[in-house]
Formats: structure tokens, sequence, C-alpha cells
């Protein structure tokens, strides 16, 4: 059963930094896509960062260009995302998500999620 | 950036019932639509994907139709367990992938 375990979540007060981590399981990870994608309290979805099978190709959300970094580290089978800088406005549940296809690039449909952690940046 | 519009914000239906929801992109995004459920304190679960395909386990009740800017998800017959959250998300033109802002579906 495939499994994505997201960790590292807490309280931060604004400015500072906190890596988040997914470890994953039951499928080939360096083989796919995978995707960092948060909701802040009662709201939508908002799509954050992807990193592809290889880690060759990374892109994120104009939010948090320059402050977030994802990563991956395919002898692990875990999935991290560096957050620095870090504002009110990042206050979310984060979920780590996996391509529904195995591509070149990324694909961009979300199969499987994690539980989400919860970030909550605050004074 | 293409932006999805929902609607409508919420539908109140009773168990049993037809549901139908839409979404529309800002520009074409081609057949690279998908679906998503998402219940409270849950993460979301793909329904379906370009378009018209169902993920893997996903009822048929559900079917989603539509290409270009505008899409439907139809939920034949409402189940008690399909009373949730729904978004569109698109994956034609990135970054950023982008979601609606959601179709509450709740219990009349």
């Amino acid at each position: 059963q495939v499994q994505l375990v997201e960790s590292g979540g807490g309280v931060v007060q604004p400015g500072r930094s906190l890596r988040l981590s997914c470890a994953t399981s039951a499928f080939t990870f360096n083989s796919y896509g995978m995707h960092w994608v948060r909701q802040a309290p009662d709201k939508g979805l908002e799509w954050v960062a992807v990193i592809s099978y290889d880690g060759s190709n990374r892109q994120y959300a104009d939010s948090v260009k320059g402050r977030f970094t994802i990563s991956r580290d395919n002898s692990k089978n875990t999935l991290y995302l560096q957050m620095n800088s870090l504002r009110a406005e990042d206050t979310a549940v984060y979920y780590c998500a996996k391509d529904h296809r195995s591509r070149i690039q990324p694909e961009g449909s979300f199969d499987y999620w994690g539980q989400g952690t919860l970030v909550t940046v605050s004074s | 950036e293409i932006v999805l519009t929902q609607s409508p914000a919420t539908l109140s239906l009773s168990p049993g019932e037809r549901a139908t929801l839409s979404c529309r992109a800002s520009q074409s995004v081609s057949s690279y639509l998908a679906w998503y459920q998402q219940k409270p304190g849950q993460a979301p679960r793909l329904l379906i994907y370009d378009a018209s395909n169902r993920a893997t386990g996903i009822p048929p009740r559900f079917s989603g139709s539509g290409s270009g800017t505008d899409f439907t998800l139809t939920i034949s017959s409402l189940e008690p367990e399909d009373f949730a959250v729904y978004y569109c998300q698109q994956r034609s033109n990135w970054p950023p992938f982008t979601f609606g802002p959601g179709t509450k579906v709740d219990i009349k």
C-alpha cells in the first residue's frame, strides 16, 4: 500500500526556518515527480512546489519562490521542503503528493497524498 | 496563471439525488483537468484525471466531462459518504498548477 508520511511541522516565529520531510513507501519513488501542496486554515488548496523524478527540474509557486526549496533523496525514498523566512501567511497544513504517472517531467495529477503536517507561523 | 472558477460554491442535496458541479478555466486547459474530493480533517483524494478518467477505486457514480475551458463533475446518485468539498485542478500550463476554490456538497 502506497504511503506518504509528512513530519517536521510545528510552531515557528516569523522569519525563522523549518524543514518538512515526507517519507514514502510501496512505490518506485525514484520514478515519480513529487509535489508539496498546502491548505491554510479553512481555505482551499494551493500548490507550492514540484520536483522531477531525478531532482533536475524544480518549480515553485510565486508566493514561496526564493524562500522555499524542494529536494529529494531517492536513496531514502524521502521528499523535503526547506522553508526559510517564514511568514504568517505560510501558516497551513502541508501535504506531500505523488504524481499519478511516471514521466520524465512532472505530470501534475496527484494520486496519493500524505496526511499533512501543520505549520504555524506566529510570534 | 490559469484561474479556475467553480460553481456553485455550495450545493445542498439529499442522498440519492444527482449532483452536477462545474469548473471553468480562464483559458483552455485541453483535457488536463482533475477533480479531487476532500472530507474534513482528511487529505484530498483523486477522483478524476484528464477530465474524464476515473482514478483507481473510484466508483462509477462519479463521472467527469468537458474539454477546453468548461468541465463538469457528476455524481449520479449521492451516497452519504459523498458529502464533501470538491476541487478541480489543472495541469495544462505550469507552474503553477492551480486549483479551483472548491464546491461544498452538503446535506439538504
